[in-house]
């Protein structure tokens, strides 16, 4: 099963409105990270947030987690069609023989309409 | 600034032939260097990391190997092509482990 769950798999809005994703996971985590990838492209970091953390903000992104509930969620305000690409989120799982490796998720395919 | 380089962007090879793809980074030194594939556009699959010069961790058995031969090279091999082993192959390379990763613009594999 995947340590990181995307939902929903697919996000269709129009430019202006803002746009949350989701992310769950199974086990105990260092940090999560949200990245971005435009099609048929490498990946594009967007922001990390620690397992001591509750909320991130970076230009239009806000990142909350609730390590209670195993989840996190990427919010996008007043989006643009530049924003359309796919996002996933990224675990490094804490302790263990997982150290070192981020395990990703599906990730959620976000269409902004102009 | 660094930059991180895959070649090529796209190739085209028959099942049993051989593979070799190159990453290079530039603007940094002893990166920590990854491999990953993704399959029909969506999660990365972890394939091999390295810390070091000479030093490759295997995450998922198969035909494929890597290698580092100098600090900022990575090289993802195979001596005998799978229909199977057809995807998205991604390079990325970060400061420290498991932090922000950097990620070149991948190389599609299409095996035939």
């Amino acid at each position: 099963s995947q340590q990181g769950e995307e939902d929903p798999q697919a996000l269709s809005i129009q430019e202006g409105e803002n746009a949350t994703m989701n992310c769950s996971y199974k086990t105990s985590i260092n940090n999560l990270q949200w990245y971005r990838q435009n099609s048929g492209r490498g990946l594009v970091h967007l922001i990390l947030i620690r397992s001591n953390e509750r909320e991130k903000h970076s230009g239009r992104l806000r990142v909350t987690l609730d390590t209670s509930k195993k989840s996190s969620s990427l919010l996008i305000t007043a989006s643009r069609a530049a924003d359309t690409a796919s996002y996933f989120c990224a675990t490094d799982k804490a302790g263990g023989t997982s150290y070192g490796k981020l395990t990703f998720g599906q990730g959620t395919i976000l269409t902004v309409h102009p | 600034s660094q930059t991180i380089h895959q070649w090529p962007a796209t190739l085209v090879q028959p099942v049993g032939s051989p593979l070799s793809l190159e990453c290079t980074v530039e603007g940094t030194s002893n990166p920590n260097l990854y491999w990953y594939r993704q399959a029909a556009g969506r999660g990365l699959q972890l394939l091999f990391y390295s810390v070091g010069i000479g030093q490759i961790s295997s995450e998922v058995p198969q035909n494929l190997s890597a290698s580092r031969p100098q600090d900022r090279q990575f090289i993802l091999s195979s001596k005998k092509l799978l229909l199977s082993d057809s995807g998205f192959y991604l390079c990325a390379w970060s400061v420290l482990l498991a932090e922000e990763q950097y990620f070149g613009p991948g190389t599609r594999l299409t095996v035939t």
